[in-house]
């Protein structure tokens, strides 16, 4: 069964504590990436890769660090620097070829809860 | 300039109907704009997408229309029903070194009633 995975669907920390947050996906796909999701807004994108062990900064990168250690593998790491970190969190990958195919598929998400 | 603005916020319609969800945008290097349709608590699912080649892209009761010269693109659901009720969001994308890099609408919360 091909697609995305992330876990778990919803997690709880205290303030001042870093977690992470796992994406794994099984499509052969070159590219990965890190949105978040606040009520009534759009999707904001905090980090992405396009090839193992490279990755750059989005919009929102502030509080924030990944790794690419794996082409299937995209963690996140909220760290106590980020100010407002409870979110609902979607990872999702693309393929990438030299014609630009920029389809990005999600996974289910993750709601992280800090208080 | 990478802004992509969406309306309206929430749009009701009846069963049968016809929804329609516009949005605008200024970056002209965009050139790909998909839709998302997402359901309460999980992950954006892409619906259609459409390159600035064509004017109009049908899939089913989705369609996209596309307008260069204003910069501006929209989603019509044809026979709207229940089910289709979610959030939609409209993107853009550019390539280059923006490559992959999509920028969202606000969303539009879509309601059909029975």
């Amino acid at each position: 069964d091909g697609g995305i995975t992330q876990s778990p669907k919803y997690l709880f920390r205290k303030e001042g504590q870093n977690v992470t947050l796992s994406c794994e996906q099984n499509l052969n796909h070159d590219a990965m990436y890190w949105y978040r999701q606040d009520p009534g807004q759009g999707l904001r994108l905090i980090y992405y890769s396009q090839i193992v062990n490279d990755f750059q900064k989005g919009d929102i990168a502030e509080g924030y660090s990944v790794s690419r250690e794996k082409k299937e593998s995209f963690p996140l790491t909220v760290t106590s620097a980020q100010k407002n970190p409870t979110a609902f969190y979607l990872c999702a990958s693309s393929k990438k070829g030299l014609a630009g195919d920029y389809e990005q598929y999600f996974g289910p998400g993750t709601r992280l809860t800090v208080t | 300039q990478q802004q992509v603005k969406q309306s309206p916020q929430s749009l009701i319609v009846q069963k049968g109907g016809i929804s329609i969800i516009n949005c605008a945008y200024e970056n002209t290097a965009f050139d790909y704009f998909p839709w998302y349709q997402q359901f309460p608590g999980k992950g954006p699912a892409l619906l259609i997408a459409i390159r600035p080649d064509v004017s109009e892209k049908k899939e089913g009761r989705f369609t996209i229309s596309f307008n260069k010269s204003a910069k501006q693109f929209s989603l019509h659901i044809m026979d709207s029903q229940p089910g289709d009720s979610a959030t939609y969001f409209c993107a853009a994308c550019a390539g280059g070194t923006s490559y992959g890099k999509l920028t969202f609408g606000q969303g539009t919360i879509l309601t059909v009633h029975p």
